[in-house]
């Protein structure tokens, strides 16, 4: 059964740093990724989708990393603003199952 | 577009009632799916629709029932009620199609806010 973890589960940065999110899975016979972003009280928005042919995904200052064969992804956002604040997950297929979840990470950007 | 809508947003009942959540999406996807959402556990996935006519468990479907009533809808039945089903419900639609083991971006609804005394 495919588990996915992702560490840390809360994060706290000043405004203008860069980040990394981590995102690990046990299964990696995965044909993709995917990163969303939620913020309280709302549903999800996905951010980046990574093929499993892919190593890496660019949208802004937004650049997801996929490794596979360690079973592991990384956000990576540049330059950190306070809007960037929110829950970051990450989640993968498994088997016929369409997408298991990470728990996310909350993160808060201090200006 | 107005993506993927959710009925209604907030709902409180009693052990024991019945209700039904209703989703609708206006992207003409294939592929539909319910979620609760619960802290410390994460989203998990109830039931999934592949394609409008077909529907299938997903990793917590006890307690609930689906129909695919079309392409554009899905709607989600608690027929009895538990404590245990208070939770957050997202629906959520995309080109996802298993035969082809494609999976294409996820757009999620607002969510419905559920209560059960």
């Amino acid at each position: 059964k495919q588990e996915v973890t992702q560490i840390p589960a809360a994060l706290s940065v000043p405004e203008g740093e860069n980040l990394v999110l981590n995102c690990s899975f046990t299964d990696s016979a995965i044909y993709n990724l995917q990163w969303f972003r939620q913020d309280p009280g709302k549903g999800l928005t996905s951010l980046l989708l990574i093929q499993s042919s892919q190593r890496e995904q660019t949208s802004g200052r937004l650049n997801a990393s996929l490794d596979k064969s360690s079973g592991r992804s990384t956000l990576y956002i540049a330059a950190s603003q306070p809007g960037d604040s929110a829950t970051y997950l990450c989640a993968v297929p498994s088997g016929n199952t369409p997408l298991v979840f990470g728990k996310g990470t909350r993160l808060s950007v201090i200006a | 577009n107005a993506g993927v809508t959710q009925t209604p947003k907030f709902q409180v009942l009693k052990t024991g009632q019945s209700m039904t959540l209703q989703c609708a999406q206006d992207m003409n996807h294939n592929s539909m799916y319910w979620y609760r959402q619960d802290p410390g556990m994460g989203l998990r996935l109830i039931y999934y629709s592949a394609s409008e006519g077909t529907t299938d468990k997903g990793e917590v479907p006890n307690g609930y029932n689906v129909s695919r009533l079309n392409k554009r809808e899905f709607s989600l039945r608690l027929e009895s009620a538990a404590p245990s089903q208070t939770s957050v419900y997202f629906c959520a639609s995309s080109d996802l199609s298993l035969d082809r083991g494609i999976l294409e971006t996820q757009y999620f609804g607002p969510g419905t806010r559920l209560l059960v005394l």
